[in-house]
């Protein structure tokens, strides 16, 4: 199964703080997602990103959320002004070529 | 707009065999996915259906109607590992390939 790690696992901030949420896919895709999913709810589209472009964003991915991938590599989504409701768990997920997507293990992020 | 409906819960007995449905109304739609995701962890694939059918794999199987916006995952030969929650989410055509989750029914294998 192919992998992708997320740093760090954990991520406390107090509230108006900026976050910068890392993955790092083991092989080269060009599709990349960012999801999100608040505690006790379903698993929410962020946005993705192909070919080093945002493909697609949804409602939720509005003016305070930025994602890169700075080095060709590691792949980031930035929240510049973190507001107690961004709390959740933040996954990245990469697909293959036969369209399944898999997740990496996620970040926590608390915001207090 | 997309709207994905599954059971919120279901209990079955380690040994037996569950079904979980879904059903779907989507904008596009180009598959259906099944994932188990345990209790703060991440989503992990098990299943992907684009064309009407049964998918078998190991004792998972995967079946999808198209036509009636419908898909069930089944599961046999419970194992107590099993107890998980299990997503059904859709990838619409329309996007960038992106998936829409349904909120997961949450199973519960007892002894």
């Amino acid at each position: 199964e192919p992998e992708v790690t997320q740093t760090p696992s954990h991520q406390v901030t107090q509230m108006g703080q900026e976050v910068i949420l890392r993955c790092v896919p083991i092989s080269n895709h060009l599709y990349f997602y960012w999801y999100r999913q608040i505690l006790g709810q379903k698993v929410e589209f962020l946005v993705s990103f192909y070919n080093n472009e945002i493909s697609e964003k949804s409602e939720i991915f509005d003016d305070q959320f930025s994602v890169e991938r700075p080095d060709g590599s590691n792949f980031t989504l930035k929240i510049r002004s973190t507001k107690l409701e961004d709390s959740a768990m933040y996954f990245c997920a990469k697909q293959q070529g036969s369209g399944e997507q898999y997740f990496g293990p996620g970040t926590r992020l608390t915001v207090t | 707009g997309q709207n994905i409906d599954q059971p919120t819960e279901m209990t079955a007995t380690e040994g037996a065999i569950v079904q979980i449905n879904c059903t779907y109304q989507t904008s596009g739609f180009n598959g259906l996915f099944w994932y188990q995701q345990h209790a703060g962890e991440a989503p992990t694939f098990l299943s992907y259906n684009v064309l009407d059918g049964l998918e078998e794999k190991g004792r998972f199987s995967s079946f999808l109607s198209r036509s009636k916006g419908y898909s069930y995952l089944l599961l046999k030969e419970l194992q107590m590992k099993d107890s998980a929650s299990y997503l059904c989410a859709v990838r619409d055509w329309a996007g960038a390939n992106n998936l829409f989750f349904g909120t997961g029914t949450r199973l519960t294998v007892i002894p």
